[in-house]
């Protein structure tokens, strides 16, 4: 069965705390592995795309990485802002979304 | 550019009523998606829209929820005989196909007092 797990489900960093973000998936197939980011009361914003083993993307204080069974969201030196709850999608048939890490980061 | 929009931004309606919700997707996506969050949830998938194929309606939680999609672009989601535990944002996004990143709308709170 197709499925996504993110961990942890919530993070607390102090402010310039780096810290990694888990994302693991099974799915037959997979065409895609997505972050995003949902600010409360706010649709989830696209970050990156990841389609192979190896490949790595960086925006910011964000990077992501993929293996061929998890990927991980890596934030560098985070501040406040960076506050969000962050979610990991995989294409494979279909789009299966995980229930995300809320991270907070402390000032 | 405008991003994908949805309306109403809020709904409050009484258990039984029918509720349409809907969504402008980005022009020239041909893929939409619609899905249900409830409050401490993941993103519960709906149904899918791809250019003038046959949605996958595989998502949809039971026979009082259906869609449309109108000219390849505006879509309506519909919930007739509401219950409560219908309460939720549903969430509308759009892309340029079936693999790609999707963009989502801000939502629409719907509460069923």
């Amino acid at each position: 069965e197709d499925q996504v797990t993110q961990s942890p489900e919530a993070l607390r960093l102090q402010e310039g705390e780096s810290s990694s973000l888990n994302c693991s998936y099974t799915v037959s197939g997979l065409r895609g592995l997505f972050w995003y980011r949902q600010d409360p009361g706010k649709g989830p914003e696209f970050l990156f795309t990841l389609y192979s083993a190896g490949e790595e993307k960086e925006k910011e204080r964000l990077k992501a990485t993929l293996t061929k069974k998890e990927s991980f969201l890596h934030i560098t030196a985070p501040k406040p802002e960076d506050s969000a709850t962050y979610l990991c999608a995989v294409r494979g048939n279909q789009f299966y979304f995980g229930t995300g890490t809320s991270l907070t980061v402390i000032p | 550019g405008a991003g994908v929009s949805q309306s109403p931004s809020n709904k409050v309606t009484e258990k039984g009523k029918d509720v349409e919700l809907r969504c402008d997707p980005i022009s020239g996506h041909t893929a939409l998606y619609w899905y249900r969050q409830s409050l401490g949830q993941g993103l519960e998938f709906l149904i899918y829209f791809q250019g003038n194929s046959a949605p996958d309606k595989s998502g949809l939680p039971s026979d009082r929820f259906s869609a449309e999609r109108t000219g390849g672009s505006v879509s309506t989601l519909t919930i007739q005989r509401t219950q409560q535990e219908d309460s939720a944002v549903y969430l509308c996004a759009s892309s340029l196909g079936g693999v790609y990143e999707q963009f989502f709308g801000p939502g629409t709170r719907l509460t069923v007092l």
